[in-house]
C-alpha cells in the first residue's frame, strides 16, 4: 500500500521568512514524488517532481529515501505563495496510481 | 493547449437523487482519472482509465458509483442514489499515458447533497 502524510494542515509565515512544508511517504518500491499546488480559485496544478531536480518559483524538494520524506522548501516566502499544497506519490506496478496527502494550507503574511 | 474540461461546475441535489458529471480530457491523453475531494482532505482516486479500459477502480463505491469512457475520450461519472457523504468536489484529470506525468486537472464539479 502507498500512503502520503502531510503532518501540518496549516502553516503561517511572514513574507521573507523561510518555509518548509513536510511530506512523508510509505511505499515498498521506488516511488515518484510530486508537489501539486492549488491557488485560490484555480485548478490543481503540478509544482515540481523529484526526478526533475529543478527549482520552480523558488521552491525545491529533495527526496530522502532514508527518512522517506520529500519536504518542500523555499528560503524566502512571498505573499503569492499562499495556497494549498499537496504532496503526491506515484507508485509503479500495473497502474502507476497517484496518491495524495491531505494537504497543507500555506499563508504568507505581509 | 486546451485544458481538461468538466461540467457542470456546481450541482445541488437531494439525497437519493441521481447525478452525472462529464469530463473531456486533453486531446491525445490516453489516461483519465476521477478523484473525489471531500472538504479538508486530499483528492482520493475513484477510478482510472487507460483509453476505454479500467485500470483501477478499487476505491469506487460500486453499489452507487459508475463511470464509463466508451470511446476512449470523454468520460462520465454517475452517482445513483446519492448520499449526504457524497458531497465533495469531483476532479477529472488526464495524462499522456499511465507512466506519463504529470496529471492535468480540470476545475472540478462541486456536488452538494442535501
Amino acid at each position: 500500500a502507498q500512503r502520503v502524510t502531510q503532518p501540518e494542515k496549516l502553516l503561517s509565515v511572514f513574507k521573507g521568512a523561510p518555509v518548509e512544508l513536510k511530506c512523508n511517504y510509505s511505499y515498498s518500491g521506488s516511488p515518484e514524488l510530486f508537489w501539486y499546488v492549488q491557488y485560490s480559485r484555480q485548478r490543481l496544478q503540478l509544482l515540481l517532481r523529484h526526478i526533475s531536480r529543478e527549482s520552480i518559483k523558488g521552491f525545491t524538494a529533495d527526496l530522502n529515501k532514508g527518512e522517506t520524506s520529500f519536504h518542500l522548501k523555499k528560503p524566502f516566502a512571498q505573499e503569492e505563495d499562499s495556497a494549498m499544497y499537496y504532496c503526491a506519490l506515484k507508485g509503479g506496478g500495473s497502474n502507476y496510481k497517484l496518491t495524495f496527502g491531505k494537504g497543507t494550507l500555506l499563508t504568507v503574511n505581509p | 493547449e486546451a485544458g481538461v474540461a468538466q461540467s457542470p461546475r456546481y450541482k445541488i441535489i437531494e439525497k437519493r437523487q441521481s447525478v452525472a458529471f462529464w469530463c473531456n480530457p486533453i486531446s491525445g491523453h490516453a489516461t483519465l482519472y476521477w478523484y473525489q475531494q471531500i472538504l479538508g482532505q486530499g483528492p482520493k482516486l475513484l477510478i482510472q482509465f487507460q483509453n476505454n479500459g479500467v485500470v483501477d477502480d478499487s476505491q469506487l463505491p460500486k453499489d452507487r458509483f459508475s463511470a464509463e469512457r466508451l470511446k476512449g475520450v470523454d468520460s462520465t461519472l454517475k452517482i445513483q442514489p446519492a448520499k449526504l457523504e457524497d458531497s465533495a468536489v469531483y476532479l477529472c484529470a488526464s495524462s499522456p499515458s499511465l507512466a506519463g506525468s504529470p496529471l492535468h486537472f480540470g476545475n472540478g464539479t462541486r456536488l452538494t447533497v442535501t
